[in-house]
């Protein structure tokens, strides 16, 4: 089942901050963010295992409820270089065949930052 | 440069005909990914192989089929093409699916277009 992604859209000015969330009906393994440029391929930002910390890099971090199997992915002082759709995906445990992890990608977020 | 390399880039195809789209990795992943992306519907899984040797359905397999000819490579194959399958295509690898914790690696994609 597809993670439910809000807001949809959002428009910053360069410096404002952002917060994008990420929820899920099924009990999650990890929460993926990914950022897709206009015509390009996604690109992995972080991972958030379940047990594990909030994470970051630069002026982007992530969090991960396990209880409300919720995740943020937390902007600030946003860049131009920021804009894009941004995606979670969340992965869980299928048992069909041999088993596996699976990741489900949200609809996205699209993030245009503004000088 | 490692990476996930499809081919080809763009692709027109008349509703009927076949064709193959190619996937290649060089980072050593063991689990890779079909997915197509269409306005609005995020990321759906196609098919998938966990391992060398095996391959499973995703979400959306109908119309397509699939071969991993080696660890390297994973093909996907439109039998007869519709224009409901007019879509840009993009294969990923990741380290494993038996263990969580990893990103994918996206190709640069493959934009579609079926008349």
């Amino acid at each position: 089942q597809q993670p439910v992604q809000s807001p949809q859209a959002v428009i910053l000015r360069e410096g404002e901050d952002a917060v994008i969330n990420c929820s899920s009906s099924k009990a999650l393994y990890s929460v993926h963010w990914y950022r897709q440029k206009h015509g390009e391929a996604p690109v992995f930002l972080m991972i958030l295992l379940k047990g594990g910390e909030q994470k970051g890099h630069d002026k982007i971090s992530a969090s991960f409820n396990e209880k409300k199997q919720q995740s943020s992915l937390y902007l600030t002082a946003s860049q131009l270089s920021y804009s894009g759709t941004y995606f979670c995906g969340t992965e869980i445990w299928e048992y069909s065949g041999a088993g596996s992890y699976q990741l489900t990608f949200g609809k996205g977020t699209k993030l245009s930052v503004i000088p | 440069n490692a990476g996930v390399t499809q081919t080809p880039k763009f692709q027109v195809l008349k509703t009927g005909q076949s064709m193959t789209l190619q996937c290649a990795q060089d980072m050593n992943h063991n689990s890779m990914y079909w997915y197509r992306q269409d306005p609005g519907m995020g990321l759906r899984l196609i098919y998938y192989s966990a391992s060398e040797g095996t391959t499973d359905k995703g979400e959306v397999p109908n119309g397509y089929n699939v071969s991993r000819l080696n660890k390297r490579e994973f093909s996907l194959r439109l039998e007869s093409a519709a224009p409901s399958q007019t879509s840009v295509y993009f294969c990923a690898g990741r380290w494993s699916a038996s263990a969580p914790g990893y990103g994918y690696t996206f190709g640069s994609g493959t934009r579609l277009t079926v008349v």
